[in-house]
């Protein structure tokens, strides 16, 4: 089952605390994309990663923001340090499907920056 | 590049009427095109995909799109709503070709009236 375990599921911190986002493909997967959905900005993608290299970063925002997957079942996504404006739902998502054109999304994390 | 353009922010249709939302696209190449659903507090679920084959496609809960190259479309309709239809929904585009990230358009909230 091509499943995404994301977590935690809600956080709420801080202004310029750390904030580590994860997410875990239940099936190993070498694509795995990130995206942030706010009211303001809809659905952004953030950075995707193929074979556990990033291959497009451009979305992310600055460099307060940093990503990382270390193998095709585990990915992380960092904030330091977090700011309001970062409050969203965090999406992570993986390919599927008989020609891996099929983007298959987690639950979310809803990250509130207080 | 590919861009997507959902006109409108917000659907509003009785139960038992016709459901269209519309989408149009831009690509460069032939695309791969998809409508994703979003329930309240939920992750993007699949509701149907377009990649090469047969231009009318059929998704899940009685949904079905239209590919038209010529008028570059790809509209969803649903002949019936239902209570349950009410959601978000995602129109995204995607160039042919590994390591494509999907381009999002920004979202038609569908309201079902009683």
């Amino acid at each position: 089952d091509a499943g995404v375990i994301q977590s935690p599921r809600h956080e709420v911190t801080e202004m310029g605390q750390e904030v580590t986002l994860r997410c875990k493909p239940i099936s190993g997967h070498n694509s795995l994309f990130w995206y942030r959905q706010t009211m303001m900005r809809g659905l952004e993608l953030l950075i995707y990663f193929n074979n556990n290299v990033p291959i497009d970063d451009s979305g992310m925002p600055e460099d307060r923001f940093s990503a990382k997957m270390p193998n095709a079942s585990f990915s992380t996504l960092k904030i330091q340090p977090s700011e309001p404006r970062d409050s969203a739902v965090y999406f992570c998502a993986i390919l599927r499907g008989a020609l891996y054109n099929e983007q298959f999304f987690g639950p979310g994390t809803r990250l509130t920056v207080l | 590049a590919q861009s997507v353009t959902q006109l409108g922010s917000h659907v509003s249709v009785s139960e038992g009427a016709l459901v269209l939302l519309r989408c149009n696209y831009s690509s460069s190449v032939p695309p791969y095109l998809f409508w994703y659903v979003q329930y309240p507090n939920q992750g993007l679920q699949l509701l149907l995909k377009y990649t090469t084959g047969a231009t009318l496609v059929k998704g899940i809960n009685g949904f079905e799109a239209e590919f038209k190259k010529s008028e570059t479309s790809f509209h969803l309709t649903k002949p019936s709503a239902h209570m349950s239809d009410a959601a978000e929904y995602f129109c995204a585009v995607r160039a042919t070709g590994a390591n494509s990230k999907l381009t999002f358009g920004k979202g038609i909230t569908l309201s079902v009236r009683p």
